[in-house]
């Protein structure tokens, strides 16, 4: 299958500070990038959705102004914590799509796991 | 609304005897179903999906599915357990509707552990 990675696989960073998660598709063309969260022993939780060169659509309960996602390239989106706080600790998982719709597979990141100190 | 309920936390088998992971499902539209697999610090793996087509499902590494519109699951089986089997499984729910984007439902997980 198409492989997705994501940079850094952990981060830890003083609250208030800003961090940025990098989710690239590495053999093939990602046209809809999606960003879930993971609590430990939860399900994951789509945050956003994002589609090359557009503005992502957030989830509801879900700020925009704090989770910032860029999709610039269709190999390429990222994700900034900003002001991150102690509740922003969480495992994130990209993964990406040649379409938008079921009929296509949506390939997984491994995660990143950030912790908020 | 769709939504995705896994019965079971935790399932533990012996190395060579049957694997049954529980799925239930609600859906207010035809749904695709899935399952992926998450080993450690590895990416999500789907390991198979339904979408309308032949209700028994195969998918990678002996795993099946049955898709049982009346019981509304999508149990997840394997005839023998193998030590690589270990991980985390999700069953997931999307809804087809025309025109617009997938969205993913995921369950809760279910750790499976194999012992000798």
């Amino acid at each position: 299958g198409a492989v997705v990675s994501q940079h850094p696989s952990r981060v830890i960073c003083k609250s208030g500070t800003s961090v940025k998660i990098e989710c690239r598709s590495l053999d093939f063309q990602a046209t809809t990038m999606f960003w879930y969260r993971q609590f430990p022993k939860q399900s994951l939780m789509l945050m956003a959705t994002s589609n090359e060169g557009s503005k992502a659509t957030y989830e509801q309960g879900v700020e925009k102004d704090k989770f910032l996602i860029n999709h610039a390239s269709l190999t390429l989106s990222t994700l900034t914590v900003t002001s991150a706080h102690p509740e922003d600790s969480s495992f994130y998982i990209c993964s990406g799509s040649q379409g938008a719709t079921s009929a296509y597979e949506q390939y997984f990141g491994p995660g990143t796991r950030l912790t908020v100190t | 609304a769709q939504s995705v309920t896994q019965l079971d936390s935790h399932v533990s088998v012996s190395e060579g005897t049957p694997v049954l992971l529980r799925c239930n499902y609600s859906s207010s539209y035809s749904p695709s179903l899935f399952w992926y697999v998450q080993h450690p610090n590895k990416g999500l793996q789907l390991l198979l999906k339904y979408t309308s087509a032949a209700t028994l499902v195969k998918g990678i590494n002996g795993f099946e599915a049955e898709f049982k519109k009346s019981e509304t699951s999508f149990h997840l089986t394997k005839p023998s357990a193998h030590m690589s089997d270990a991980a985390e499984y999700f069953c997931v729910v999307s809804d087809q509707i025309a025109g617009t984007a997938s969205k993913l439902t995921f369950g809760t997980g279910t750790r499976l552990q194999v012992t000798l």
